[in-house]
């Protein structure tokens, strides 16, 4: 079946360094997202990308959809304490509703 | 800004027991979801309903799991007889419209303990 992956599974990085983690799907994705699950937390949809290439910002978030439409990343620049918590992509099966979710990468700073 | 919420935030309950798990999604959703993380691992899709019926199903769904809504606010999760491994957080959630995967806004969760 269809498998997202993720890497690194953690990450820990002094504050103010950046932070990047890596998805990929076994399968062409029609759009990928990505979620923000604090300790304790639940979920957060952080945003989506649709179109090949798609680059998106969120002040030092920086989202990129692959060519091929099968890998994607986050990039987090100068990270805060803010930023600790676990970063998920997910992506729709084909044809459905459902997400497939990666294994996360746990991000802990070093404040 | 609205909410899925979600009811009890943490259920203990004996091994072979039925438990129910609650939740209200949004207001306007159509869509509605459970999930379930085992602790530190990944979230993994059990249900998918809409239109008063079952839309897609996971492998871990089988027949001690049922959902409902049974009116128009609550959707609910029931596992009839319930297992040591059933114990992980459950989150509900919600989107407005479904279809390739639309974004979806999840509820705090309900932490499930088995004993």
């Amino acid at each position: 079946g269809q498998q997202v992956m993720q890497i690194p599974q953690y990450q820990h990085v002094q504050e103010g360094e950046d932070f990047t983690t890596y998805c990929n799907s076994s399968t062409t994705l029609s759009n990928i997202q990505w979620y923000k699950q604090r300790p304790g937390g639940h979920p957060v949809f952080l945003i989506q990308l649709v179109k090949s290439g798609e680059v998106k910002k969120q002040k030092r978030l920086t989202f990129q959809f692959g060519e091929a439409k099968k890998n994607s990343s986050l990039h987090i620049t100068a990270t805060q304490t803010t930023d600790v918590g676990t970063y998920f992509c997910a992506g729709p099966l084909r044809g459905a509703q459902k997400l497939v979710f990666g294994q996360g990468t746990r991000l802990t700073i070093n404040p | 800004e609205p909410e899925v919420t979600q009811t009890p935030s943490h259920q203990v309950t004996q091994m072979g027991q039925e438990v129910i798990l609650r939740c209200v999604p949004i207001s306007n959703h159509l869509y509605f979801y459970w999930y379930r993380q085992i602790l530190g691992q990944k979230v993994e899709f059990l249900v998918s309903f809409y239109n008063n019926e079952i839309s897609e199903k996971s492998e871990i769904f089988d027949d001690q799991f049922s959902v409902e809504r049974p009116d128009g606010s609550n959707f609910t999760l029931k596992i009839r007889s319930t297992k040591l491994e059933d114990s992980a957080m459950y989150f509900c959630a919600s989107s407005p419209q479904g279809g390739r995967g639309q974004p979806q806004h999840f509820g705090d969760g309900t932490r499930l303990s088995i004993l």
